[in-house]
C-alpha cells in the first residue's frame, strides 16, 4: 500500500514571497504522485503529476514540483505567489497499477498581502 | 471534453428521503470513482468502477448504493442518510488504472437534516 505524508498542515506566506509545501511518501512498488489544489467550496483541480521521466516536474500557474527517489519525497514549490493562491493543497499517490488514489492530510496556504 | 461534470451542486435531504447523485465525463476513461470529503479533511475513497463494474467498496454502508449504467455515467443513490453522511462528494475518473492521472468533477455539497 502506498501513503503520503504532508509535513505541514498550515503554510502562511506573503504576497510574492516563495513557498515550498513538502510532500513525502511510501510504497514498496514504483509510484505516480500528484498535487492537487482546493479553493474554497471548489473541488480539486490537478496542479501537476509524476508519471516517469524528469524529476522536475511543472505544473499550472507557475508552480512545479521535483520527485527524489532516494529521500521519497515530491516537494511542491512557487518562486512567488499570490493572493489568488490562497487554498487547500494536497500530495497524492497512487501505485503502478493501483486504482486507489491515496491523499495527505492537506496543507492550507494563506497568502496574505 | 476534458471536464468531469457533477449534479446537482447542492443537495439537502431528509433522513427519509432517497435521492442520487450524478457524475458524467465525455473522456473515454474506464475508471471512475466515488470520493467523500469532510470539511478540512482530505477525500476519502469509497467506489471504484473499472469498466462498469464495481471494482472497490471501501466498506462504505449499504445506505450508499454506486450505480454504472455505462462508461460515461456513474450515480450514486442515497437512502436514510444520517446528518454525519453531510460532506462534499467528488466524482473522479481516470484511463484505467490511474496511470495517467485522475481528474475530479466540483463535487455535490449534501447536507442530511
Amino acid at each position: 500500500a502506498q501513503s503520503v505524508t504532508q509535513l505541514d498542515s498550515q503554510v502562511p506566506v506573503f504576497e510574492e514571497a516563495p513557498v515550498e509545501l513538502r510532500c513525502n511518501y511510501s510504497s514498496s512498488v514504483s509510484v505516480y504522485l500528484f498535487w492537487y489544489v482546493q479553493y474554497p467550496n471548489q473541488g480539486l483541480q490537478l496542479l501537476l503529476k509524476y508519471l516517469s521521466g524528469s524529476t522536475l516536474v511543472k505544473g499550472i500557474n507557475g508552480f512545479e514540483a521535483e520527485f527524489n527517489k532516494s529521500q521519497t519525497s515530491f516537494h511542491l514549490r512557487k518562486p512567488s505567489v499570490h493572493i489568488s493562491d490562497t487554498a487547500e493543497y494536497f500530495c497524492a499517490v497512487s501505485g503502478s497499477g493501483d486504482y486507489k488514489l491515496s491523499f495527505g492530510a492537506g496543507t492550507t496556504v494563506t497568502v496574505r498581502a | 471534453d476534458t471536464e468531469v461534470t457533477q449534479t446537482p451542486k447542492h443537495l439537502v435531504m431528509g433522513m427519509t428521503n432517497k435521492k442520487s447523485l450524478k457524475c458524467e465525463q465525455h473522456m473515454g476513461h474506464r475508471a471512475m470513482y466515488w470520493y467523500k470529503q469532510k470539511a478540512k479533511k482530505p477525500p476519502e475513497l469509497m467506489f471504484v468502477y473499472s469498466y462498469e463494474k464495481l471494482s472497490i467498496n471501501e466498506s462504505v454502508p449499504s445506505r450508499f448504493s454506486p450505480e454504472c449504467p455505462n462508461s460515461s455515467l456513474l450515480n450514486l443513490h442515497l437512502h436514510a442518510l444520517q446528518p454525519e453522511d453531510s460532506a462534499l462528494y467528488l466524482c473522479a475518473s481516470s484511463q484505467e488504472r490511474g496511470s495517467y492521472g485522475y481528474t475530479f468533477g466540483s463535487g455535490t455539497r449534501l447536507t442530511v437534516v
